[in-house]
Order: C-alpha cells, then sequence, then structure tokens
C-alpha cells in the first residue's frame, strides 16, 4: 500500500540557516512525489514536485528537494531559512489512478 | 484569474442539518477532490471525481454526500450522520494529463463548526 511518513511534527531552525524537512515514502512503481506549504487558515500551496529526471528538483520561493530512490526518501530543503518560511509543510505521493495520499506535516519554526 | 473558490469561508451548522461546501474550478481539470484536515492528522481523503457525473468515496465517505453535475463543481454536503464535523475542508483539483503535467491544486478551505 502507498504511504508518506513525516517523521518529525516540528523542525525548529535559526533563520539563515539551512533548512531540512523529510519525507519518506512507500508506494509500487515509479512514484509521483510533492510537496505542499500551508499558512493558517489557508489551503496548501504547491512547491515543487517530482515526476522523473533530474534527482534534485527545485521549487518555489527558493525550496528544493531531493529525491532518493534507494532511501525512499524526498527531503525538502532550503539553503537559507527566512521566518516568513515559517509554516506547515506536507509531503505527498500519488496513488494512482489520481489519488494522493499525503504525510501528517511538518511544523517549521524559523526563529529569528 | 485562474484558480480554485471555496465558499464560504466560515459555516456554522445546526444539530440535525445538512450544509452543502461549495467548491468551484476554472482550470478545466477532470480531477476533483475533497479533503478533511484535523490538527495533528494531515488530511484525509472524502470524495474524488475523475471525470463528471462519476465520484468514489475516499477514507473517510461516512456522513459524506458529493455531486459531479458540471467540470467546474463539487459540491460536499454534510449530513445529520456525520457526528463530528468540525474541521477544515479543503477542495483540490488536478488534471488527467499524466506525467510531468500532473500536478493537484487547493482551494482556500472552508472551516465547518457546530452551534
Amino acid at each position: 500500500a502507498q504511504s508518506v511518513a513525516q517523521p518529525e511534527d516540528q523542525v525548529n531552525v535559526a533563520e539563515g540557516n539551512p533548512l531540512t524537512v523529510k519525507c519518506t515514502y512507500s508506494v509500487s512503481g515509479n512514484p509521483y512525489l510533492f510537496w505542499y506549504v500551508q499558512y493558517p487558515n489557508r489551503g496548501l500551496q504547491f512547491l515543487l514536485k517530482y515526476i522523473t529526471g533530474d534527482n534534485l528538483v527545485k521549487g518555489s520561493y527558493g525550496f528544493e528537494a531531493e529525491f532518493n530512490k534507494s532511501q525512499t526518501s524526498f527531503h525538502l530543503k532550503k539553503p537559507s531559512a527566512l521566518v516568513s518560511d515559517s509554516a506547515l509543510y506536507f509531503c505527498a505521493v500519488r496513488a494512482p489512478p489520481y489519488k494522493y495520499i499525503f504525510g501528517t506535516g511538518t511544523r517549521l519554526k524559523v526563529l529569528a | 484569474d485562474g484558480g480554485i473558490t471555496q465558499s464560504p469561508k466560515y459555516l456554522f451548522r445546526k444539530e440535525g442539518q445538512n450544509v452543502t461546501l461549495s467548491c468551484e474550478q476554472n482550470l478545466n481539470h477532470d480531477a476533483m477532490y475533497w479533503y478533511r484536515q484535523d490538527p495533528g492528522q494531515g488530511l484525509r481523503l472524502i470524495y474524488y471525481s475523475q471525470i463528471v457525473n462519476d465520484f468514489q468515496k475516499g477514507d473517510i465517505a461516512e456522513g459524506y454526500s458529493v455531486s459531479r453535475e458540471k467540470k467546474e463543481s463539487f459540491p460536499l454536503t454534510v449530513t445529520s450522520a456525520q457526528k463530528n464535523p468540525t474541521a477544515f475542508y479543503l477542495c483540490a483539483s488536478s488534471n488527467r494529463q499524466g506525467g510531468f503535467q500532473e500536478t493537484q491544486y487547493f482551494g482556500p478551505g472552508t472551516r465547518l463548526l457546530v452551534l
């Protein structure tokens, strides 16, 4: 069965430091992987996705994610965190046909 | 301005009452989805529809109903059978092109509260 795990409920990082939000997945076949961000009382905003190709995917707001097939991971990264990056982040995997499975979310807190 | 709209932003339900949440998209997407979000539980799929006049139950469909009479619209009704409806409800849509084009986009959400 397809599944997504976000092992950290919260990640704290100092402003200007690099950040990583972890995601591991279990899926049969080639994975379609996504990252979304959610601000309070708002819908999810699409950040980036991996479908195929280069393992390092670049997305919105300076975020990037690295697909690692052997470790079944798709960690979200940013070289220098901003206070405005503080939000709830969701990893998702597409489960054919046309269903999406989401992780439980990781709250990122960037400290000034 | 393309996107997904949800209304109302806040909705109050009285005990025993059915309420309907609206979701409209102008992205020309075939597939549409309803999710429920509770604190600490992420997103749970209620219903999804891949095409007009067809829809499938998700993981938590009990107490909910949907219709898909138009490509642009996918309303969700929270029935009186749903005993714990207080949550944030998110509508989403995606194209069916597959491959690199496929992405799911979300509306702004409706918060449902019980009086």
